[in-house]
């Protein structure tokens, strides 16, 4: 059964900072793995989408990597702002379609 | 992309009394799934919504108490039968979609209280 498991939990920044988050999962045979954002009271924002033949995904200041064989996933975020305040999920789909998620990491960013 | 609605965005209801959460998409979308979303907790899918079909249901949820209707391809409702406290949670709507089709989209959530 697929397990994914993101560290860590919570994370406390000064504003400026880079960061990483850190996702691993069971089963290396996935379809997809994908980075969310769930900010307080919303829903969720998908990030970034990693095919399972692709290594790396970059949007803006977010890099997500992905080593399949190790069952391992990244995302980095560059020069943290309050704004990045967020719960980040990270899933993987193993049919292509539904998705298991970890249980997130809290990012708090000061100013 | 797609835009999923969601209603109610948020309710508070009688232990007992069962609510139906309604999913509307913007577009045709062959996939949708409905999640939950316990304090606290990480999503864990409920059930995978089908087309003029029963809903295919994950291990620990079964259809008397999360009956699941699509009629459509742009429509799909959950209800959560005789709630009690557990059943405390957002419920999201999720459909795939994308130009290759394999992006995953989420509506807003709707946020139950059971007291």
């Amino acid at each position: 059964k697929q397990e994914v498991t993101q560290i860590p939990a919570a994370l406390s920044v000064p504003e400026g900072e880079n960061l990483v988050l850190n996702c691993s999962f069971t089963d290396s045979a996935i379809y997809n793995l994908q980075w969310f954002r769930q900010d307080p009271g919303k829903g969720l924002t998908s990030l970034l989408l990693i095919q399972s033949s692709q290594r790396e995904q970059t949007s803006g200041r977010l890099n997500a990597s992905l080593d399949k064989s190790s069952g391992r996933s990244t995302l980095y975020i560059a020069a943290s702002q309050p704004g990045d305040s967020a719960t980040y999920l990270c899933a993987v789909s193993q049919a292509g379609t539904a998705l298991i998620f970890g249980k997130g990491t809290t990012l708090s960013v000061s100013s | 992309s797609a835009v999923i609605s969601q209603k109610p965005s948020r309710d508070i209801c009688q232990r007992g009394t069962s609510l139906t959460i309604q999913c509307q998409v913007d577009s045709q979308v062959t996939m949708m799934f409905w999640y939950r979303q316990q304090p606290g907790q990480s999503l864990t899918l409920i059930a995978t919504a089908n087309q003029g079909s029963e809903a295919t249901y994950e291990s620990g949820f079964v259809i008397d108490k999360f009956p699941i209707s699509r009629p459509n391809l742009t429509f799909s409702t959950l209800t959560v039968s005789n709630m009690s406290p557990e059943d405390s949670s957002i419920y999201l709507c999720s459909v795939v979609g994308g130009r290759g089709g394999n992006t995953i989209y989420f509506g807003e959530g709707s946020w139950l209280t059971v007291v």
